[in-house]
């Protein structure tokens, strides 16, 4: 258990259809970032919230937004869904960065199908 | 924005023999280096990082990576490798584009470790 808990672990959902996704953080650590892995695309970073704040944006569609609350937990938003989502979607943690950067702590992902 | 690369999307070696899964980076400033390893339906776990020092690193599972600063690479090796092994290895750097640290993987190496 890395300390990075994500549900729900799997999730099949229509075209069209919105869905959300959890991170918890692990205990301690401040900064929260999302990636989705494909196939096709490899590990794409999508967003980074630090303390309730958004730090850093990547390849985050439109139809996609996160936030991470007060007890520092998030959640990914995936709306209008289409086919190509179908990916799965990870969450992982990092600490301070005023004490450095060392990497993250992923959670073990969540799998989207969309049908 | 800072770059890696792994050439081969499979390395294939024999239990016992000595394995290696190649890394290239591209950064502006000092390299902040990472590998990765995922297992089948799981999230990336952690095995080894360059910050500063040693040009080897020692990581976990027996793995090690070597710092080639001339060479911009950063190759993940093991002396002796075991069927266990078997796994999708992540070469990963700091991105500071965003003036936050991100990290930004390479596509990933299939590894196949054979009895």
């Amino acid at each position: 258990d890395s300390g990075v808990t994500q549900t729900p672990k799997h999730l099949i959902t229509a075209t069209g259809q919105r869905v959300t996704l959890r991170c918890s953080p692990r205990s301690g650590d401040l900064s929260v970032y999302w990636y989705q892995q494909s196939l096709d695309q490899g590990l794409q970073f999508l967003i980074q919230y630090y303390n309730g704040e958004e730090r850093a944006k990547g390849n985050i569609l439109e139809r996609f937004s996160a936030q991470q609350f007060p007890d520092l937990h998030s959640e990914l938003n995936l709306s209008s869904l289409e086919l190509g989502d179908s990916a799965l979607y990870f969450c992982a943690s990092s600490g301070d960065p005023g004490q450095g950067f060392y990497g993250y702590t992923f959670g073990s992902g969540t799998r989207l199908t969309v049908v | 924005a800072q770059s890696v690369a792994q050439p081969e999307d499979q390395v294939n070696v024999a239990e016992g023999n000595p394995l290696t899964v190649k890394c290239t980076y591209s950064v502006s400033g000092n390299p902040y280096l990472f590998w990765y390893v995922q297992y089948p339906n799981r999230g990336l776990q952690f095995l080894l990082k360059y910050i500063t020092g040693d040009n080897l690193v020692k990581g976990s599972y027996g793995f090690e990576a070597e710092f080639n600063k001339s060479q911009t690479s950063f190759h993940l090796k093991k002396p002796s490798a075991l069927v266990s092994d078997s796994a999708l290895y992540f070469c990963a750097v700091r991105d500071l584009g965003s003036g936050y640290s991100t990290l930004t993987f390479g596509k990933g190496t299939m590894l196949l470790v054979s009895p």
